[in-house]
């Protein structure tokens, strides 16, 4: 697609309840990020996918979190037994990793998740 | 290993004034350097990047960056506020050998006074 696709834009759970935010990244990129954004603060890196490799997890934070991705393409973030604390902006990136570097991450509109 | 620090979590200037936003970075290898702003409700958008070409690096919406080594500093500057310019500002390093993991600092909320 033309951009990194994050459903749904907007989450309300119960306290308690799993939910899965899905991630389309660019076609073609082979890198792929989540983030977590508290209301008023910073970027939280959870996880990063690369191509075929091992994913970076040292982000994520606590074994309520997990995330896959099929191959090089479409990725879900799933949050067990939500809690209020969970309540956040979660952002999707992809970037192109070529033999260069510097490549640019590109980012998603983000998937807000309220936990009430 | 690689970190980012944004001195001022908020800073105000008055429109048409010089915008200053502060970006200092730990790397032991030649990095890759980012500045990202967010406009309040959307995702991050790319402002400019340094890659190793030039050191001063010109973006969108007359936004620049000096790349200075010797200072491990990367700050991002504007001539003249505008309104349209307040948002949040993130700097961000990548670095080759971290197979393009990308550091986020913590942010720079810019707020422009009439």
């Amino acid at each position: 697609g033309a951009g990194v696709s994050q459903s749904p834009s907007n989450k309300v759970t119960e306290k308690g309840k799993d939910v899965e935010l899905r991630c389309d990244p660019i076609s073609g990129h082979t890198a792929l990020y989540w983030y977590r954004q508290r209301l008023g603060q910073g970027l939280e890196f959870l996880i990063y996918f690369q191509g075929n490799s091992a994913p970076d997890k040292s982000g994520l934070p606590s074994d309520r979190f997990s995330a896959e991705r099929t191959g090089e393409s479409v990725s879900t973030l799933t949050i067990q037994r939500t809690q209020q604390e969970d309540s956040a902006v979660y952002l999707c990136a992809s970037s192109w990793s070529g033999t260069n570097s510097g490549n640019t991450i590109y980012f998603g509109e983000g998937s807000w998740l309220t936990v009430v | 290993a690689q970190s980012v620090t944004q001195l001022g979590s908020h800073v105000s200037v008055s429109e048409g004034a010089l915008v200053l936003l502060r970006c200092n970075y730990s790397s032991s290898v030649p990095p890759y350097l980012f500045w990202y702003v967010q406009y309040p409700n959307q995702g991050l958008q790319l402002l400019l990047k340094y890659t190793s070409a030039a050191t001063l690096v010109k973006g969108i919406n007359g936004f620049e960056a000096e790349f200075k080594k010797s200072e491990t500093s990367f700050h991002l500057t504007k001539p003249s506020a505008h309104m349209s310019d307040a948002a949040e500002y993130f700097c961000a390093v990548s670095e080759a050998d971290t197979g393009n993991q990308f550091y986020f600092g913590t942010g720079t909320s810019l707020t422009v006074i009439p």
